[in-house]
Formats: C-alpha cells, structure tokens, sequence
C-alpha cells in the first residue's frame, strides 16, 4: 500500500479564498483523522471519522471549517473562507481499529493564506 | 484537562549514547499512549506503545517506560544515531483509543 495520500502538499492562497485538503486513507482502514500543526499549538486533532461518519469534530475551530468522507477511500477538509491564521500544516492519518490502534500519517498540506 | 506534555525541550546526545526522552499526561483516563517521530517536512511515525496495564515495552533500540502514579512516560533510544534526529511526541488515546491527543514534543539532535 502507499500510505495514506494527501494532496497538495503544498498550498499558497489567498485570504477569502475557499481552500479543500484531500485524503485517501490506507485501503482496509476504518479511522480516518484529520489534524493541523503549528509552532504555537503543537499537534492539533480536528475531527475523526469511522466508517465514513463523523465522531468526533470537537477540534474543529470554527464554522468556517467543514470536513466530508463521501466513501471509504477519500475525505476533505474545506476552509472557506481562509484567514491567514488558518496557516499550518494539515495532516490526515488513518487506523484500522481491528488490529492496533496507531494511526499512519500522510506527508502533510503545507496551507499559506496571505 | 486533555494535555499531553506541554512543554517542548530540545535533546542533544552525542552519537552512540542512549537518549531519554519524558513526557508528562494529564488524563489519568488514558490506557493507551503511543510515541510519533516526526523528521522534517514528513507527518509523524510511529515508533512504540504501550497499554496503561504495562510498565515497560521494549522494541528495537527503543524502550518505553510508564509511571501511571506520576502520569509519566518516557523513551529511551539506545546507541542513538544521527538518523534518529527528529521531533519526538508522546500521545494518548482518550474515550476508547480513537481520540488521540498529542503532546508538544521534543526535539533530539544527535551530534556525529
């Protein structure tokens, strides 16, 4: 398998501008994360799925942020629209419960709102 | 509250000496904690866990102790080298093990 898939890696926009993260999980895996890095916070979890439905979207910092998984193999993350406090690192990862519980990260989105 | 290791130390080790890396939870619910390293430009990699039933697990040059009276966990790397360069977390699943919350991290620079 390729691991999980993120794409772009890199992304440069500007501020108002709606911006969508892509994801596709490790094929088998039923969790799939989405967080945000940054120097000031650290590590950040923003929402989780398990097969395709949302458990968990308490990281999620404002409305302005929505996150889909249509099917097991994709999910996004939307920001719409972007501020350039929305500047960060966003990684997915993914899981698959039945067989342990660590979670395989992407490369990582390198979001810049200017 | 849900914090993991809040504070971010920088490690410097001389190549082939052992490492210590600790980090402090909060969460005396947590029963699952799992060690990322993270190298530059890449998303974080698992290293090692443990569950909370456990003290201590070893797995290739890599030890992870558990004090759940001190809510302390830390990692040992022996004979370091310059490859394990990198940022290394400590993280807790919480609510079950799907939620896994992580901490700030510390950076390890190993010197040739």
């Amino acid at each position: 398998d390729a691991g999980v898939i993120q794409s772009p890696r890199h992304e440069v926009t500007e501020m108002g501008q709606e911006v969508t993260l892509r994801c596709k999980p490790i094929s088998g895996h039923d969790y799939l994360f989405w967080y945000r890095q940054t120097m000031m916070r650290g590590l950040e979890l923003l929402i989780y799925f398990n097969n395709n439905v949302p458990i968990d979207d308490s990281g999620m910092p404002e409305d302005r942020f929505s996150a889909k998984m249509p099917n097991a193999s994709f999910s996004t993350l939307k920001i719409q629209p972007s501020e350039p406090r929305d500047s960060a690192v966003y990684f997915c990862a993914s899981s698959d419960r039945m067989l342990n519980t660590e979670a395989f990260f992407g490369q990582g989105t390198r979001l810049t709102v200017v | 509250g849900e914090s993991v290791g809040l504070h971010l130390p920088t490690l410097s080790v001389q190549e082939g000496d052992n490492s210590i890396i600790n980090c402090a939870y909060s969460n005396s619910a947590s029963d699952y904690f799992i060690w990322y390293k993270q190298e530059s430009g890449k998303g974080p990699q698992f290293i090692i866990d443990i569950r909370s039933n456990m003290d201590k697990r070893q797995g290739q040059r890599v030890t992870v102790l558990l004090n759940k009276t001190v809510k302390h966990l830390s990692l040992q790397i022996a004979a370091t080298q310059p490859g394990d360069s990198a940022v290394y977390f400590c993280a807790e699943n919480i609510g079950g093990g799907f939620k896994t919350i992580f901490g700030a991290g510390t950076r390890l620079f190993v010197k040739a």
